[in-house]
């Protein structure tokens, strides 16, 4: 098993530009987030899937699109970066379809946004 | 918000000691997890305590949790030096889970 993977590893974007961050798991897993990190603060919830079809906000989701159409994929959309969302980006996934389990996490996409 | 909140912040102690670190979180929890994270890596689960739980071991690894004072601690024995990385507590909210701030742990050889 690949586990969870998550493409780019590193992305430059100038201001007001879009982009797709790509996050799969090859586990079955139920739940899948993501999350940002920033120094010094942890790391905070963007959005999450408890499944196929359903999505929720977390913490900080604004400025970030998210859809789940298979139980593989959970790609994170910037609609339109800001310097504020420099950042490095993690996805993970866990079991069932709650948080309240052990989450596998992908070794992260660092972001700048100039 | 961040629910849990690690102490020290920072901690570095010698190869063979043993390491001790502390969360506090705000409100009620179904469970606690910690996570160790390597510079530049993903986290990586360690440990997980229910509510009903007070004590828990894997390997050189010991969580405690006390629900009245709404606090967790993880203790590393015998660190080594490979045990350097950050260390961060991270409570069930119901379908989200709220990560701390962390605690950075050297161990010098």
């Amino acid at each position: 098993n690949a586990g969870v993977t998550q493409t780019p590893k590193f992305q430059v974007l100038k201001t007001g530009q879009s982009m797709t961050l790509q996050c799969a798991q090859d586990m079955n897993h139920e739940y899948m987030s993501w999350y940002r990190q920033d120094p010094g603060m942890g790391l905070r919830l963007i959005h999450y899937s408890v499944g196929a079809g359903i999505t929720d906000q977390g913490e900080v989701p604004n400025g970030y699109n998210v859809s789940r159409s298979t139980t593989e994929d959970f790609p994170l959309r910037l609609l339109s970066a800001a310097p504020s969302q420099t950042s490095v980006y993690f996805c993970a996934s866990s079991y069932s379809g709650r948080a309240a389990n052990e989450q596998f996490f992908g070794p992260g996409t660092r972001l700048t946004v100039l | 918000s961040q629910q849990g909140e690690e102490d020290p912040q920072a901690l570095s102690i010698q190869e063979g000691e043993n390491a001790t670190m502390n969360c506090s979180y705000k409100t009620s929890i179904n469970n606690l997890q910690w996570y160790r994270q390597n510079s530049g890596r993903g986290l990586v689960h360690l440990i997980l305590i229910r509510s009903n739980e007070r004590e828990k071991h894997s390997g050189r690894l010991r969580v405690t949790l006390d629900t009245s004072k709404k606090s967790s601690s993880l203790l590393i024995t015998a660190s080594r030096a490979a045990d350097t990385a950050s260390y961060f507590c991270a409570t069930d909210g119901g379908n989200d889970m709220r990560f701390g701030a962390g605690t950075r742990l050297t161990v010098k050889p």
